[in-house]
């Protein structure tokens, strides 16, 4: 079982918005602003969206966002375009015994 | 451009040893810390280890600390995972990633990944 919990699956259709929420607890996701975001295409190396909660990296689309509240943070896609289809990770910093802590993955479909 | 590139994987039988290596290029390896992070097959992703940009701290996940590694060469920009006493569950693509400079924890570039298989 994963430290954090994601939703294993969502589905949108091209140009709709989908929310992946990532719900951790008060010694990761709520006590740091360390929460990032992975996309990974099948068979491929996971890529960095978002970063530090709500920050993009240079070169990724403003159609990702990202955001946090307590416990709980959250990937947002606007705009859902075919080549969104791939499997999303949270990860946060854990403090240091733990250190990192992912999500479970969220496969996203475009329908 | 940036590149990470993994090797050292491949089938060993249970209890043996493994090395892998990651030779990067296009950033200053030097200033970043390092990570290996792991993918067993069909699984998510776990995170293995860290070392310090200058290799004065190294830090593990518990399933694999005092069997496993990090370590890091600045003169030859890479990074290596000194794998011991190898179980069926330590089966999975092992990617190296670098820490960004803004913190540690975020993995701004990743590898492609070698699979190691731990089976008899």
């Amino acid at each position: 079982q994963s430290a954090l919990t994601q939703p294993a699956s969502v589905s949108g259709s091209p140009g709709q918005s989908i929310t992946i929420s990532c719900t951790g607890t008060s010694s990761d996701v709520g006590s740091y602003n360390l929460v990032s975001w992975y996309q990974q295409h099948p068979g491929k190396a996971p890529k960095l969206m978002i970063y530090e909660g709500t920050k993009r990296p240079s070169g990724v689309s403003n159609r990702f966002s990202g955001s946090k509240s307590g416990n709980t943070a959250s990937l947002t896609i606007s705009g859902l375009q075919a080549e969104d289809e791939a499997d999303y990770y949270c990860c946060s910093y854990a403090g240091t015994s733990t250190f990192v802590v992912f999500g479970g993955g969220t496969k996203l479909t475009v329908l | 451009q940036v590149q990470l590139v993994e090797s050292g994987g491949g089938v060993v039988q249970p209890g043996r040893s493994l090395r892998l290596s990651c030779v990067t290029s296009g950033f200053t390896f030097s200033s970043c810390g390092m990570h290996w992070v792991r993918q067993a097959p069909g699984k998510g992703l776990e995170w293995v280890a860290v070392i310090w940009s200058d290799g004065s701290n190294r830090f593990y996940a518990d399933s694999v600390k005092g069997r496993f590694t990090i370590t890091r060469d600045n003169s030859k920009n890479t990074l290596y995972l000194q794998m011991n006493s190898l179980t069926a569950e330590d089966t999975a693509v092992y990617y190296c990633a670098s820490g960004a400079i803004i913190s540690t924890w975020t993995f701004d570039y990743w590898g492609q990944g070698t699979l190691v298989t731990v089976s008899s």
